[in-house]
C-alpha cells in the first residue's frame, strides 16, 4: 500500500525566509508519480509539479525548487525568499498509475503542512 | 484554459436528504475522480471512473454513494442518504489520456462544500 508523510504540520516563518517543505513516501511500485499542490485560504486544490519516479532531475521554476531522491523516498519543496502569497496548506501526492486495462489509482496524499509566511 | 467545473460550490442539508454533485470535466479527458477533505484534514480518494465504469474506489465509498456520467458532459456523485460525517469539501479532478496511459497530472475543480445538519 501506498503512503505519503508530510511530518511537518505547520510552519511559520517570516517573508523572505527560505523554507521547505519535507515529504516522504512509500510505495512497492517501481513506476509512479509524485505530486505537490498548493491549497490557498479559499480552499482550490492548485497544481504545482509532477515528477514520475524514472526522472530524478531537481527542478526549479521561479522561487520554487523541488529535490527527488529515490534513495530516502523524499520529494522535498524549497520556497526561496518566500512571500505572504505562499501562505497555504501544501500538500504532498503520490499516484501509482496502472496502464493495464485503462485503470488508474487515485492519488494519495499527505496530511498537508501549513506554511504561514509572517510579512 | 480549460478547467473543470463542479456545482454547487457550497449545498446544505438535511442529514438522510440526498444530495448530488456535479462535474463538468475537462473535455478531452478520459479518467474522472472524486476526493474529499472534511476540514482541516487531508484530502482522500473516494473513486475512480473510466469508460462509463468505476476503476477503483476506497473504503469510504460505500453503498451510500454512487457515480454517474449521465450525458457525456456531466459527472456526478451522489450521496443517498446523507450522515452528518459526510460534511466535507468534495473535490472532482480528471486526467488527459494519451497512447500510453493516463498522464498522472489530475485537474481539480475548485470543489463543492457540502454541510449536513
Amino acid at each position: 500500500a501506498q503512503k505519503v508523510t508530510q511530518a511537518q504540520t505547520e510552519i511559520s516563518v517570516v517573508e523572505k525566509e527560505d523554507v521547505t517543505l519535507d515529504c516522504v513516501y512509500e510505495t512497492r511500485d517501481t513506476t509512479y508519480y509524485l505530486f505537490w499542490y498548493k491549497q490557498p485560504p479559499s480552499g482550490e486544490l492548485v497544481f504545482l509539479i509532477r515528477r514520475n519516479s524514472f526522472d530524478e532531475q531537481n527542478e526549479i521554476s521561479g522561487r520554487y525548487s523541488w529535490n527527488f531522491q529515490k534513495s530516502t523516498s523524499s520529494f522535498n519543496f524549497t520556497i526561496t525568499a518566500s512571500q505572504v502569497v505562499d501562505s497555504a496548506v501544501y500538500f504532498c501526492a503520490l499516484s501509482e498509475v496502472l496502464f493495464s486495462g485503462g485503470g488508474a489509482d487515485g492519488l494519495t496524499f499527505g496530511k498537508g503542512t501549513h506554511l504561514i509566511i509572517q510579512p | 484554459e480549460p478547467e473543470v467545473t463542479q456545482t454547487p460550490s457550497h449545498q446544505v442539508t438535511q442529514m438522510g436528504q440526498e444530495v448530488i454533485l456535479r462535474c463538468v470535466p475537462i473535455s478531452n479527458h478520459l479518467y474522472f475522480y472524486w476526493y474529499r477533505q472534511i476540514l482541516g484534514q487531508k484530502v482522500e480518494f473516494l473513486v475512480s471512473f473510466y469508460n462509463n465504469e468505476i476503476s477503483e474506489k476506497s473504503e469510504i465509498f460505500d453503498d451510500q454513494f454512487s457515480v454517474e456520467r449521465p450525458d457525456g458532459s456531466n459527472f456526478t456523485l451522489k450521496i443517498r442518504s446523507t450522515k452528518l460525517e459526510d460534511s466535507a469539501m468534495y473535490f472532482c479532478a480528471s486526467i488527459r489520456k494519451t497512447t500510453s496511459g493516463p498522464t498522472g497530472e489530475l485537474f481539480f475543480g475548485e470543489g463543492s462544500r457540502l454541510t449536513v445538519l
